[in-house]
């Protein structure tokens, strides 16, 4: 069963903290994605990665970087958590075709 | 850009009736539209899509309409169950990677 796992289900952190979200899939997929969801808003595309050290702004990349350094991995950090970050973050893996494989999700909360 | 807008945002049908959510886009070069559902602690999941040169595709008792002209497509589902209640996202898109998405349709199915 096809699988992409993100590490944390769920994170409290303070305002100003460093966050690493990791997201793993063991699928060989070329395309790496994290969305933020947020209630009433649907997803929104945060950063995309359709190779090894390859990254794309999406449409709401201000406060975050990402990191794939391995074909399986992709990583989003904060690297300095405000309030209005407080969301769930859904990576997702492709091959292509636009069909998505999404992990269960990451509920970060900042204080 | 590409903007989608769905609803209703909330809708409750009876068991065992039918139920219609409806999205709408506004680039007419858009030619990819992905339904996707979320359970409830998890990611979303890809249910059927569809391409512009098909009108519509059905898969058991669910299926999509595409309206090009009018630059709407739609989700019905037939002989509603329980575990039908999710919240349905839409999206459209112009190219593989990159999906705008549609706010959410909280489906809930009443015994």
């Amino acid at each position: 069963d096809v699988k992409v796992t993100q590490s944390s289900r769920y994170l409290v952190k303070r305002t100003g903290e460093k966050v690493f979200l990791e997201c793993v899939q063991d699928m060989d997929h070329e395309n790496m994605f994290w969305y933020r969801q947020d209630p009433g808003l649907g997803l929104r595309l945060i950063y995309f990665s359709y190779d090894v050290k390859m990254k794309e702004k999406g449409d709401i990349p201000e406060g975050y970087s990402v990191s794939r350094e391995k074909k399986e991995r992709f990583s989003l950090i904060l690297e300095s958590a405000s309030t209005n970050q407080t969301s769930m973050y859904l990576c997702a893996s492709s091959l292509g075709g636009g069909v998505l494989t999404f992990g269960a999700g990451s509920r970060l909360t900042v204080l | 850009g590409e903007n989608v807008e769905q609803h209703p945002s909330t809708l409750s049908v009876q068991e065992g009736d039918s139920a219609v959510i409806k999205c709408t886009y506004s680039d007419s070069a858009s030619n990819y539209f992905p339904w996707y559902k979320q359970e409830l602690g998890k990611g979303p999941q890809l249910i059927i899509d569809i391409r512009s040169n098909v009108g519509e595709k059905k898969d058991q008792r669910i299926a999509v309409t595409l309206n090009k002209t009018a630059k709407h497509f739609s989700l019905h589902i037939t002989e509603t169950q329980p575990e039908d209640s999710a919240v349905y996202f839409c999206a459209a898109s112009d190219s593989n990677y990159q999906l705008i998405w549609g706010a959410g349709t909280k489906l809930i199915i009443k015994p």
